[in-house]
Protein backbone atom coordinates (compact mmCIF):
# COMPACT_ATOMS: atom_id res chain seq x y z
CA UNK A 1 0.00 0.00 0.00
CA UNK A 2 1.29 3.29 -0.75
CA UNK A 3 2.01 5.96 2.14
CA UNK A 4 -0.88 8.62 0.08
CA UNK A 5 -3.19 7.39 -2.84
CA UNK A 6 -5.37 9.74 -4.66
CA UNK A 7 -7.46 8.84 -7.99
CA UNK A 8 -5.29 10.26 -10.93
CA UNK A 9 -9.12 10.73 -12.64
CA UNK A 10 -9.06 12.68 -14.85
CA UNK A 11 -12.35 14.32 -13.31
CA UNK A 12 -14.51 15.92 -15.74
CA UNK A 13 -16.95 18.84 -14.32
CA UNK A 14 -18.73 21.08 -15.95
CA UNK A 15 -18.67 24.65 -15.22
CA UNK A 16 -19.89 26.23 -11.69
CA UNK A 17 -19.89 22.81 -9.93
CA UNK A 18 -18.36 22.01 -6.58
CA UNK A 19 -15.11 19.56 -6.99
CA UNK A 20 -14.59 17.17 -4.40
CA UNK A 21 -10.84 16.21 -4.74
CA UNK A 22 -9.33 12.95 -2.42
CA UNK A 23 -6.78 11.61 -0.59
CA UNK A 24 -6.08 8.75 1.73
CA UNK A 25 -2.86 8.22 3.67
CA UNK A 26 -1.13 5.65 5.97
CA UNK A 27 0.79 7.18 8.22
CA UNK A 28 -0.25 8.42 11.45
CA UNK A 29 2.71 10.23 12.26
CA UNK A 30 1.55 12.71 9.38
CA UNK A 31 1.34 15.99 11.02
CA UNK A 32 0.55 19.17 8.32
CA UNK A 33 -1.66 18.70 5.32
CA UNK A 34 -0.85 20.76 1.67
CA UNK A 35 -2.65 20.47 -1.48
CA UNK A 36 -0.84 22.23 -4.18
CA UNK A 37 -1.91 22.69 -7.98
CA UNK A 38 -0.15 22.11 -10.67
CA UNK A 39 -0.59 23.28 -14.74
CA UNK A 40 0.24 21.36 -16.95
CA UNK A 41 4.05 21.81 -18.18
CA UNK A 42 4.70 23.61 -14.55
CA UNK A 43 6.41 24.03 -10.86
CA UNK A 44 3.88 22.66 -8.14
CA UNK A 45 1.91 25.91 -6.81
CA UNK A 46 0.85 25.44 -2.98
CA UNK A 47 -3.05 26.06 -2.73
CA UNK A 48 -3.47 25.30 0.95
CA UNK A 49 -1.52 24.51 4.24
CA UNK A 50 -2.83 23.12 7.36
CA UNK A 51 -2.03 21.43 10.53
CA UNK A 52 -5.03 20.33 12.33
CA UNK A 53 -8.21 18.17 11.35
CA UNK A 54 -11.15 20.19 10.31
CA UNK A 55 -11.80 22.64 7.64
CA UNK A 56 -9.73 25.85 6.60
CA UNK A 57 -11.24 27.86 3.89
CA UNK A 58 -9.71 30.21 0.94
CA UNK A 59 -11.72 31.58 -0.67
CA UNK A 60 -13.42 29.20 -3.22
CA UNK A 61 -11.19 26.79 -1.98
CA UNK A 62 -11.66 24.36 1.67
CA UNK A 63 -9.35 21.76 2.97
CA UNK A 64 -11.07 19.32 5.08
CA UNK A 65 -9.17 16.99 7.25
CA UNK A 66 -10.02 13.80 9.43
CA UNK A 67 -7.03 12.75 10.84
CA UNK A 68 -8.90 9.71 12.98
CA UNK A 69 -9.65 7.83 9.02
CA UNK A 70 -6.68 9.11 7.53
CA UNK A 71 -8.77 11.58 4.85
CA UNK A 72 -7.98 14.58 3.28
CA UNK A 73 -10.50 16.87 0.68
CA UNK A 74 -10.16 19.74 -1.18
CA UNK A 75 -13.48 21.64 -2.32
CA UNK A 76 -13.73 23.69 -5.11
CA UNK A 77 -16.97 26.08 -5.33
CA UNK A 78 -17.47 27.42 -8.47
CA UNK A 79 -15.17 25.81 -10.31
CA UNK A 80 -13.30 27.48 -13.54
CA UNK A 81 -11.84 26.33 -16.59
CA UNK A 82 -8.71 28.42 -15.30
CA UNK A 83 -9.08 25.31 -12.26
CA UNK A 84 -8.27 22.48 -14.99
CA UNK A 85 -4.76 20.97 -13.74
CA UNK A 86 -3.32 18.31 -11.21
CA UNK A 87 -3.95 18.57 -7.79
CA UNK A 88 -1.58 16.66 -5.17
CA UNK A 89 -1.88 16.57 -1.66
CA UNK A 90 0.99 16.35 0.41
CA UNK A 91 1.21 15.23 4.02
CA UNK A 92 3.49 15.36 6.19
CA UNK A 93 5.52 14.38 9.20
CA UNK A 94 8.88 15.75 9.21
CA UNK A 95 10.47 18.59 6.78
CA UNK A 96 9.72 16.04 3.83
CA UNK A 97 6.11 15.71 2.50
CA UNK A 98 4.93 12.60 0.65
CA UNK A 99 3.44 13.50 -2.59
CA UNK A 100 0.38 12.22 -3.83
CA UNK A 101 0.56 10.96 -7.35
CA UNK A 102 -2.41 13.96 -8.23
CA UNK A 103 -5.91 14.12 -9.41
CA UNK A 104 -6.35 15.39 -13.35
CA UNK A 105 -9.43 17.88 -12.85
CA UNK A 106 -11.03 18.95 -16.21
CA UNK A 107 -13.52 22.11 -16.21
CA UNK A 108 -15.05 22.66 -19.23
CA UNK A 109 -16.87 25.98 -20.32
CA UNK B 1 9.82 39.18 -5.42
CA UNK B 2 11.37 36.64 -7.48
CA UNK B 3 10.10 33.08 -6.89
CA UNK B 4 12.31 30.05 -6.97
CA UNK B 5 14.25 29.98 -10.04
CA UNK B 6 15.64 26.91 -12.21
CA UNK B 7 18.03 26.77 -15.17
CA UNK B 8 17.89 25.64 -17.56
CA UNK B 9 14.46 24.85 -18.34
CA UNK B 10 15.26 22.11 -21.17
CA UNK B 11 18.18 20.44 -21.47
CA UNK B 12 19.04 17.81 -24.24
CA UNK B 13 21.85 15.56 -23.41
CA UNK B 14 23.04 12.25 -25.23
CA UNK B 15 23.70 9.04 -23.71
CA UNK B 16 26.74 9.38 -21.22
CA UNK B 17 27.52 13.29 -21.45
CA UNK B 18 26.35 15.40 -17.40
CA UNK B 19 23.93 17.26 -16.52
CA UNK B 20 23.76 19.96 -14.66
CA UNK B 21 20.53 21.82 -13.27
CA UNK B 22 20.35 24.76 -11.19
CA UNK B 23 18.36 26.38 -8.67
CA UNK B 24 17.99 29.24 -6.78
CA UNK B 25 15.52 29.56 -3.77
CA UNK B 26 13.36 32.23 -3.11
CA UNK B 27 14.96 35.06 -1.37
CA UNK B 28 15.14 34.59 2.86
CA UNK B 29 15.31 30.55 1.70
CA UNK B 30 18.28 28.76 3.20
CA UNK B 31 16.27 25.20 2.36
CA UNK B 32 16.36 23.30 -0.56
CA UNK B 33 14.75 20.23 -2.04
CA UNK B 34 14.98 18.45 -5.26
CA UNK B 35 12.11 16.20 -6.68
CA UNK B 36 12.26 13.81 -9.93
CA UNK B 37 8.88 13.66 -11.64
CA UNK B 38 8.13 11.13 -14.47
CA UNK B 39 4.82 11.26 -16.50
CA UNK B 40 2.07 9.19 -14.74
CA UNK B 41 3.78 9.86 -11.54
CA UNK B 42 4.07 11.57 -8.54
CA UNK B 43 6.93 14.02 -7.25
CA UNK B 44 9.61 11.85 -5.85
CA UNK B 45 12.13 13.12 -3.27
CA UNK B 46 15.59 13.37 -3.73
CA UNK B 47 18.04 15.64 -1.40
CA UNK B 48 17.46 17.96 1.08
CA UNK B 49 20.15 20.44 1.56
CA UNK B 50 20.98 23.86 3.64
CA UNK B 51 23.62 26.07 3.11
CA UNK B 52 26.77 23.99 2.19
CA UNK B 53 24.92 20.65 4.36
CA UNK B 54 23.08 17.87 2.51
CA UNK B 55 20.87 16.95 5.28
CA UNK B 56 18.99 14.27 3.71
CA UNK B 57 19.57 12.31 0.45
CA UNK B 58 17.47 9.16 1.23
CA UNK B 59 15.86 9.66 -2.51
CA UNK B 60 18.75 10.01 -4.84
CA UNK B 61 20.53 7.62 -6.60
CA UNK B 62 23.81 6.32 -5.34
CA UNK B 63 25.33 6.27 -8.53
CA UNK B 64 25.95 9.05 -10.63
CA UNK B 65 23.81 11.72 -8.52
CA UNK B 66 25.30 14.68 -6.63
CA UNK B 67 23.97 17.74 -5.31
CA UNK B 68 25.24 20.39 -3.62
CA UNK B 69 24.49 24.24 -2.10
CA UNK B 70 26.84 26.33 -1.25
CA UNK B 71 27.34 29.03 0.77
CA UNK B 72 27.57 31.80 -2.55
CA UNK B 73 25.55 30.43 -5.41
CA UNK B 74 22.36 28.29 -6.72
CA UNK B 75 21.70 24.46 -5.52
CA UNK B 76 23.50 22.21 -8.25
CA UNK B 77 21.89 18.68 -9.24
CA UNK B 78 24.40 17.29 -10.73
CA UNK B 79 23.69 13.67 -13.10
CA UNK B 80 27.23 11.73 -14.88
CA UNK B 81 26.90 9.68 -17.90
CA UNK B 82 23.23 10.65 -18.14
CA UNK B 83 21.11 7.54 -19.14
CA UNK B 84 17.45 7.26 -21.04
CA UNK B 85 15.72 6.25 -17.79
CA UNK B 86 16.93 9.70 -16.43
CA UNK B 87 14.56 11.90 -18.52
CA UNK B 88 12.42 13.36 -16.68
CA UNK B 89 11.35 17.12 -14.95
CA UNK B 90 13.40 17.62 -11.74
CA UNK B 91 11.94 20.24 -9.79
CA UNK B 92 13.70 22.42 -6.99
CA UNK B 93 11.99 23.90 -3.85
CA UNK B 94 12.93 25.85 -1.34
CA UNK B 95 11.33 26.53 2.24
CA UNK B 96 12.30 29.28 4.92
CA UNK B 97 12.70 26.39 7.49
CA UNK B 98 11.81 23.08 8.69
CA UNK B 99 8.22 21.83 8.56
CA UNK B 100 7.42 24.80 6.56
CA UNK B 101 5.63 24.50 3.18
CA UNK B 102 7.23 24.39 0.25
CA UNK B 103 7.65 26.60 -2.97
CA UNK B 104 8.30 25.00 -6.21
CA UNK B 105 10.42 26.38 -9.19
CA UNK B 106 9.26 25.77 -12.73
CA UNK B 107 11.08 22.93 -13.31
CA UNK B 108 14.08 21.49 -15.81
CA UNK B 109 12.84 18.63 -18.64
CA UNK B 110 16.00 16.64 -18.99
CA UNK B 111 15.53 14.64 -21.98
CA UNK B 112 18.58 11.98 -22.71
CA UNK B 113 19.02 11.12 -26.73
Amino acid sequence: QKEVEQDPGPLSVPEGAIVSLNCTYSNSAFQYFMWYRQYSRKGPELLMYTYSSGNKEDGRFTAQVDKSSKYISLFIRDSQPSDSATYLCAPGGSYIPTFGRGTSLIVHP
Amino acid sequence: NAGVMQNPRHLVRRRGQEARLRCSPMKGHSHVYWYRQLPEEGLKFMVYLQKENIIDESGMPKERFSAEFPKEGPSILRIQQVVRGDSAAYFCASSPGDYNEQFFGPGTRLTVL
